[in-house]
């Protein structure tokens, strides 16, 4: 069975702040994906990212950087310098040798001005 | 700009009352997904086509049905829909050719209320 925590429910920074939001995962699959999405309050799930099992490199896009390591079952996102547009609530999600898209239940994010 | 499209984005049905939602995608993927989210939940898979090929989930309802009539369209009918039936309906779509499934694209989604 494939199961994603998102132990943060919630989250609440001030903008220009740092903020991590942390996902684990478990999965018995050798090869699976692993996924971040952005949802504002509009409703729209955004892709935000997609790493394979395979590749453990961080990835950095403009103000967005994730850490992924197989050691500790972790896909952490982190956002720097916090801005107002970045409130929404993100999901992290698996996918193993199947089709389907397990989610973890989210972090909402609110970015104070 | 490709993409998906749900109509209406805000759908009122009366319980018992048959209604569709209905999803477009112009980014010619052959993989459409159904899901349900509920307030402050992750979404939910319904069901999904590969190609014409229909996969239903086994907990989804018999309530809850699909048709896609063509690689643009695909719809989703609640035969009759409950009060706990009321939620955003979100339609997804992945381009696939086999395993693995990459990296699904959502529409924004239809808030569906039953009263």
């Amino acid at each position: 069975a494939q199961k994603v925590t998102q132990a943060q429910t919630e989250i609440s920074v001030v903008e220009k702040e740092d903020v991590t939001l942390d996902c684990v995962y478990e999965t018995r699959d050798t090869t699976y994906y692993l996924f971040w999405y952005k949802q504002p309050p509009s409703g729209e799930l955004v892709f935000l990212i997609r790493r394979n099992s395979f590749d453990e490199q961080n990835e950095i896009s403009g103000r967005y950087s994730w850490n992924f390591q197989k050691s500790t079952s972790s896909f952490n996102f982190t956002i720097t310098a916090s801005q107002v547009v970045d409130s929404a609530v993100y999901f992290c999600a698996l996918r193993g040798s199947n089709y389907k898209l397990t989610f973890g239940k989210g972090t909402l994010l609110t970015v104070n001005p | 700009d490709a993409m998906v499209i749900q109509n209406p984005r805000y759908q009122v049905t009366q319980f018992g009352k048959p209604v569709t939602l209905s999803c477009s995608q112009t980014l010619n993927h052959n993989v459409m997904y159904w899901y349900q989210q509920k307030s402050s939940q992750a979404p939910k898979l319904l069901f999904h086509y590969y190609d014409k090929d229909f996969n239903n989930e086994a907990d989804t309802p018999d309530n809850f049905q699909s048709r896609r009539p063509n690689t643009s369209f695909c719809f989703l009918d609640i035969r009759s829909p409950g009060l706990g039936d009321a939620a955003m309906y979100l339609c997804a779509t992945s381009r696939d050719g086999g395993t693995p499934y990459n990296e699904q694209f959502f529409g924004p989604g239809t808030r569906l209320t039953v009263l």
